[in-house]
């Protein structure tokens, strides 16, 4: 049984730096074709991809957000960090982490199919 | 913006058939995997790949893809289908996710 959770603060300053982590069981982050993703949601709006570390270590991220993010693994803790810098009102979302598994043979893709709850970060001073 | 475009709502008569389309560049290229999420709840796979359901997805979901057109169908929607669905694939630079637009569906 696949489980993730997401924990970090629910509120935090303009400028500060954001520190999610996902505590996940059930399965190994160092298992061909996993990963962990994170992903966003503002109030009433739309979902957006931010980070992706894959079970050997290959980290991406959104183009757009790249410059503020920085995804890490350990995999003996069975956690996945999320750092985002530069906080801003604009950011204020729930945020959650996802298991994703990688599928295809010439042309790569992965889905998330296990979601952790979601965690609502606001920013605010 | 999103580069995977949706229509932002639609509705269909309980027991109908709805299709939500899902249209960007890169679904010439990639397939589309498509979410369903509920008011207050974290987003649920439903479609990945061809056309590949997840162990518990009720067989009345189905996918298909034509051109830079992906397309999740309901078949004899339910009152419990009424949800948000988003699409998500590749980008056109080949950056590993990007989420649509969303649609709310509505049963009556």
């Amino acid at each position: 049984q696949i489980t993730l959770k997401e924990s970090g603060p629910t509120l935090v300053k303009p400028t500060q730096t954001l520190t999610l982590t996902c505590t996940f069981s059930g399965f190994s982050l160092s298992t061909s074709g996993v990963g962990v993703g994170w992903i966003r949601q503002p109030p009433g709006k739309a979902l957006e991809w931010l980070a992706l570390i894959y079970w050997n270590d290959d980290k991406r991220y959104s183009p757009s957000l790249k410059s503020r993010l920085t995804i890490t693994k350990d995999t003996s803790k069975n956690q996945v960090v999320l750092t985002m810098t530069n906080m801003d009102p604009v950011d204020t979302a729930t945020y959650y982490c996802a298991h994703s598994t990688t599928f295809g043979g010439v042309i790569v893709q992965d889905y998330f199919d296990y979601w952790g709850q979601g965690t609502l970060v606001t920013v605010s001073s | 913006s999103s580069e995977l475009t949706q229509d932002p709502a639609v509705s269909v008569a309980l027991g109908q058939t709805v299709r939500i389309t899902c249209q960007g560049d890169s679904l010439r290229s990639y397939y589309a995997s498509w979410y369903q999420q509920k008011p207050g709840q974290a987003p649920v796979l439903v479609i990945y790949g061809k056309n590949n359901r997840p162990s518990g997805i009720p067989d009345r979901f189905s996918g298909s893809s034509s051109g830079n057109t992906a397309s999740l169908t309901i078949t004899g929607a339910q009152a419990e289908d009424e949800a948000d669905y988003y699409c998500n694939s590749r980008d056109s630079s080949g950056n590993p996710h990007v989420f649509g637009t969303g649609t709310k569906v509505t049963v009556l």
